[in-house]
């Protein structure tokens, strides 16, 4: 079966230090990968997405990045954090190819920029 | 964008209780995804259903796609209900994105 991984698991950062964090699927191959952003309250927003290594989409323009070194591994970045970078992180997989196919979300990083 | 509307936003039941979610949206879709966010934030998958309507144990759901609606039933509810849960739908347009409504928060009092 698959599962997909996210560390770290909680995250507390000055504002202007870097950010990486890691999300790695296990158990499929060439998934499409997907960075949300779940902020105070309750809505999700797409961040970013790839449909395969090296390639990326950015839904909203901000000063994250996110990049796809292998085919599961997905990591998201930024040079200096923001206070409103502050959030719940989730990383989602879906089955590659399809669109609109059902997608399964990481157990997410609580990142608090202080 | 399309837009997703979850209603009601907040709920409070007993223990045993049925309850019925609804998620409205404003354009055609071909993915509808409803999720339970659980206190420690996890979103796991209840349903995948863009039309039709399927049941898993005590929960059910039921799209009309050509109304533009879902909704999401829970019987016999239990305290372990409790948490968030979210619609979310991918339009027809070719967007990867899942857009999520602002959930529905449910608690479950013994």
């Amino acid at each position: 079966s698959q599962t997909i991984h996210q560390w770290p698991a909680t995250l507390v950062q000055p504002v202007g230090s870097p950010l990486s964090l890691e999300c790695t699927v296990e158990g499929t191959s060439n998934p499409n990968l997907y960075w949300y952003r779940q902020a105070a309250g309750r809505g999700l927003q797409l961040l970013f997405y790839s449909v395969g290594i090296g390639q990326i989409s950015s839904e909203v323009p901000q000063n994250l990045s996110a990049s796809r070194p292998q085919d599961r591994q997905f990591i998201l970045s930024s040079k200096k954090l923001l206070l409103s970078d502050s959030g719940f992180y989730l990383c989602a997989w879906s089955v590659r190819g399809l669109v609109g196919y059902e997608q399964y979300f990481g157990p997410g990083t609580r990142l608090t920029v202080t | 964008g399309i837009q997703v509307e979850q209603s009601p936003p907040d709920l409070i039941l007993q223990e045993g209780a049925n309850s019925t979610l609804r998620c409205n949206f404003s354009d055609s879709v071909n993915n509808l995804q409803w999720f339970h966010q659980n206190p420690w934030g996890q979103l796991i998958n209840l349903f995948y259903i863009p039309s039709g309507t399927k049941q898993n144990g005590r929960l059910s759901a039921t799209t009309v796609a050509t109304e533009r609606y879902s909704l999401l039933y829970i019987s016999s509810s239990q305290t372990t209900d409790s948490g968030v849960y979210f619609c979310a739908v991918v339009t027809r347009a070719g967007s990867y994105q899942l857009t999520f409504g602002k959930g529905t928060k449910l608690s479950v009092i013994p």
